[in-house]
């Protein structure tokens, strides 16, 4: 499968703790987009990165919030001191620049805080 | 303040009608407009983008319109079967700001039903 592969596909942890998801693009793809969606709503834009740079995030984000793209390829998104209101889905999406904006996205991560 | 509005209500069609699907927006001036599907518990899955100089595109039993003075986009899909049963989102690039910070609509849920 050359899609967008993101693991764990759920993670459920105590709340306070860390936790860290992985996300891979597809393997030409320049940008790198993470977005968070709850229940009944569509994604919320989180960061984006194009190759290495993180271009733009979220106000949304808190501080507790950080996402890398080491390479330029796969990307990593940890969440510190998770709290309740974090239980999310969590998406990546890529894109390649020369083929306009179609975004690829993953099948997702689903992080329940306890 | 940006706003995109889909119809949160779900739309239930029979079988073999067309489905129109209807989304708004205030204060952006987007390049172009996409469509996507969601399925539960699945990343979006990309259908269709239109631009901002086009006023209709299509593909296969699906057609976007796009009215930048109504600001509005209707998505239709003919002759609807069951296995388009799901929910469709649309987002925007509110390029103004020259960034790829997506905005999602809600989502609207559509079931055809045999």
């Amino acid at each position: 499968d050359t899609g967008v592969s993101q693991n764990p596909r759920h993670k459920i942890t105590k709340r306070g703790q860390n936790v860290t998801f992985r996300c891979d693009p597809i393997s030409e793809h320049n940008r790198l987009y993470w977005y968070r969606q709850t229940l009944g709503q569509g994604p919320e834009f989180l960061t984006y990165f194009q190759n290495e740079a993180q271009l733009e995030k979220s106000r949304l984000l808190s501080d507790r919030f950080s996402a890398e793209r080491p390479k330029g390829s796969f990307s990593t998104l940890e969440i510190q001191r998770t709290e309740q209101g974090d239980s999310a889905m969590y998406l990546c999406a890529s894109s390649l620049v020369l083929e306009g904006e179609t975004q690829y996205f993953g099948p997702g991560t689903r992080l329940l805080v306890l | 303040s940006q706003k995109i509005e889909q119809n949160s209500e779900a739309l239930n069609i029979q079988e073999g009608k067309t489905a129109t699907l209807t989304c708004n927006y205030t204060n952006y001036s987007p390049a172009y407009l996409q469509w996507y599907r969601q399925d539960p518990g699945r990343g979006p899955v990309f259908l269709l983008l239109i631009r901002e100089n086009e006023k209709e595109k299509r593909k296969e039993r699906l057609k976007v319109t796009f009215d930048t003075t109504l600001k509005q986009s209707l998505f239709h899909i003919t002759a609807s079967q069951p296995a388009d049963s799901a929910t469709y989102l649309c987002a925007l690039d509110p390029f103004t700001s020259g960034t790829y910070k997506y905005i999602f609509g809600t989502g609207t849920r559509l079931k055809v039903l045999a």
